[in-house]
């Protein structure tokens, strides 16, 4: 069964520095999504993407975030300068429709911000 | 902005023990979707309601779409060790662009 897959798994990083998340979605899905969950919180939405451009952003994702499908396959997530609260799960969804809102969440990568 | 509690936030039941749990929102909401979450994975889908009233079934696992479109809950029948984890309610709804919400959880916990 394909599946949404994500690297790394864990990811730690100095404060200041960036990181670059990555995502495989599934292969014929064309929306793509980014959510961040803190230890122990809700799941929350950071960005959704289709046919190259953000269609949906919340207030989380200011300018420090930036996302990007750079081929055909990937989609990454670019957090510049990290803070300390950037510390938390990332997941990657995808879905075949925005009209549909069923998507399928990746692993997740762990990113700590030491 | 849109806030969903999911209700209780954490439960402890015996092993063959019905659960339930809910959902609630002030606003309307066009989809109810429901899912599960084990310790350090992505949340997996498990169940998702289109209309008001719509009740479905996957295994043993129940959801309703409440009438009002302001609440959702979900049971789990005859519960089993496996279904120790974070239930999720997600909420989606149109405004001006398509809008995605999830719950702050239910934490399941199964005695065996």
């Amino acid at each position: 069964e394909p599946e949404v897959t994500q690297t790394p798994s864990h990811q730690v990083t100095q404060m200041g520095q960036e990181v670059i998340l990555r995502c495989v979605p599934i292969s014929n899905h064309l929306y793509f999504y980014w959510y961040r969950q803190i230890l122990g919180q809700k799941v929350e939405f950071l960005v959704s993407f289709y046919n190259n451009e953000i269609s949906e952003k919340s207030e989380i994702f200011d300018d420090q975030f930036s996302v990007e499908r750079p081929d055909g396959s990937n989609f990454t997530l670019k957090i510049r300068s990290t803070k300390l609260e950037d510390s938390a799960m990332y997941f990657c969804a995808s879905g075949t429709s925005h009209g549909v809102p069923e998507q399928y969440f990746g692993p997740g990568t762990r990113l700590t911000v030491t | 902005g849109q806030q969903l509690n999911q209700s209780p936030q954490s439960m402890f039941i015996q092993e063959g023990e019905d659960v339930s749990m809910n959902c609630t929102s002030s606003s309307i909401f066009n989809t109810w979707l429901w899912y599960k979450q084990d310790p350090g994975e992505g949340p997996v889908l498990l169940i998702a309601l289109y209309k008001a009233g719509e009740l479905t079934s996957n295994g043993r696992l129940t959801a309703q779409f409440g009438i009002t479109r302001k609440d959702s809950f979900l049971n789990i029948s005859a519960s089993i060790p496996s279904d120790v984890g974070i239930y999720f309610c997600a909420g989606y709804y149109f405004s001006g662009t398509y809008k995605y919400i999830f719950g702050t959880g239910t934490r399941l916990k199964v005695l065996a």
